[in-house]
């Protein structure tokens, strides 16, 4: 079975890192992309960016480069989104997802993990 | 980066209704266009890519159509557990972007 499990709830202060992470079972993990989303409180979805765990290379979207982070540990199954500086307005849940298809980084995701709620609040 | 609408922002229906969600692209995407289930507290869903294939273990009331810049997502018989909020998103122009999505409840 297919899974990716995420870290738990963070709370922080502005100003602080932080690095969650995304551990992916029962698949190839470096066969596949890992691709990261984010829902800002009451809000919609936002396609962050996605890392080949095979290579570590990585697409950012624009909107979110040089905000984040993304790497990876191919012998542990593990992706990671990381922030050196965090904001006020980084607080949202966080969710990793591995798209249909493994040849393309941005087909729509079949599995998502369970999201990482992140708090960030002086 | 390609802009995705979606309409109804939200609507309200019964068990048993037909219910018709409308999602339009800015530009062409051909059927680069998937669509999310996503329900409170829960992570997203997908039900459906390539405009119209369901994904593995949907169910068949569950049906997506059209190309270029106009999609639907159609639940033929809405049953209780189908009440949540629905997302398309392009994936034909990268960074793939998601409509703001439509909330289904309870009328």
């Amino acid at each position: 079975e297919v899974q990716l499990v995420q870290s738990g709830a963070e709370v922080k202060k502005p100003g602080e890192s932080l690095r969650i992470s995304c551990k992916g079972s029962g698949y190839s993990f470096t066969s596949y992309w890992i691709n990261w989303v984010r829902q800002m409180p009451g809000k919609g979805l936002e396609w962050m960016g996605t890392i080949d765990p095979s290579d570590s290379y990585i697409k950012y979207n624009p909107s979110f480069q040089g905000h984040v982070t993304m790497s990876v540990d191919k012998a542990i199954s593990t992706a990671y989104l990381q922030w050196n500086s965090l904001k006020a307005s980084d607080t949202a849940i966080y969710y990793c997802a591995r798209p249909t298809n493994w040849y393309d980084s941005t087909s729509p995701p079949d599995y998502w993990g369970q999201g990482t709620l992140v708090t960030v609040s002086s | 980066d390609i802009q995705m609408t979606q309409s109804p922002s939200s609507l309200s229906a019964s068990v048993g209704d037909r219910v018709t969600i409308t999602c339009r692209a800015s530009q062409d995407i051909s059927n680069y266009l998937a669509w999310f289930q996503q329900k409170p507290g829960k992570a997203p869903k997908s039900l459906i890519y390539a405009a119209s294939s369901l994904q593995s273990g949907v169910p068949s009331n569950f049906s997506g159509s059209g190309s270029g810049t106009d999609f639907t997502l159609t639940i033929s018989s809405l049953q209780p557990e189908d009440f949540a909020t629905y997302y398309c998103q392009q994936y034909r122009s990268f960074p793939p972007t998601f409509g703001p999505g439509t909330k289904v409840d309870i009328k």
